[in-house]
């Protein structure tokens, strides 16, 4: 079984530039949430959607959006980046809102 | 002051050893503890799910959460080189949100 799957691995932006990144969840799974790991420091829940609608927002700013598809897949958008924003993005796939979340290896944004 | 605060570590044991990691939290309304395992650069891989007080276990790894003194652990019997990685854990309530400590990491020297 092929577990939640992102891309680009590795994305070198510079500031101001606007991103997209990429989620496919594990089949099955309808739920989709985004994570902002700062390394040396835990996740932070950006974003959870479920059936195409969005059921949670962390404390980010707007520049930061999200979408879900009919196929479950997700895309997070982030406008005008920041130095700050480089960090090591997350997708969590789950059966629902509240089951076990599992992990995808992550997209590592660099904003120069 | 953060919700969820963890042992920052670095934690480094010898083989065999019995490991274990802590995390203290103020949320009264969370219900759902994980622990996550990540090595360098990867993203976190699921170790542990427990609803509740009490303990689990799996393998040679036991989760247990005490709800009273908002306290989990979660430890690791005969560790080996290949548990050296970040562990963190993580918590939620009903919704899907989970907070995160800023992890521990563990080196297990052979």
């Amino acid at each position: 079984d092929a577990g939640v799957t992102q891309s680009p691995t590795h994305l070198i932006k510079t500031r101001g530039q606007q991103v997209t990144l990429r989620c496919s969840p594990i089949s099955g799974h309808k739920s989709v949430s985004w994570y902002q790991q700062v390394l040396g420091q835990g996740p932070q829940f950006i974003f959870q959607y479920y059936e195409k609608e969005e059921r949670g927002r962390g404390n980010f700013p707007d520049r930061f959006s999200a979408r879900q598809f009919p196929n479950y897949s997700s895309e997070l958008n982030v406008n005008a980046l920041l130095l700050g924003d480089s960090a090591l993005y997350l997708c969590a796939s789950s059966l629902w809102t509240d089951t076990e979340a599992f992990f995808g290896q992550g997209t590592r944004l660099t904003v120069v | 002051q953060k919700e969820v605060e963890q042992d920052p570590g670095p934690l480094s044991v010898p083989e065999g050893a019995i490991v274990s990691l802590n995390c203290t939290y103020s949320n009264s309304a969370f219900q759902y503890f994980m622990w996550y395992r990540q090595y360098s650069r990867k993203g976190p891989e699921l170790l542990m799910y427990t609803y509740s007080s009490g303990n689990k276990e799996d393998g040679r790894f036991t989760a247990q959460v005490d709800k009273s003194s908002k306290y989990i652990s979660l430890f690791i019997r005969d560790s080996q080189p290949s548990d050296s990685a970040t562990y963190l854990c993580a918590m939620r309530g009903n919704a899907g949100k989970s907070t995160f400590g800023d992890g521990t990491t563990l080196t297990v020297k052979p």
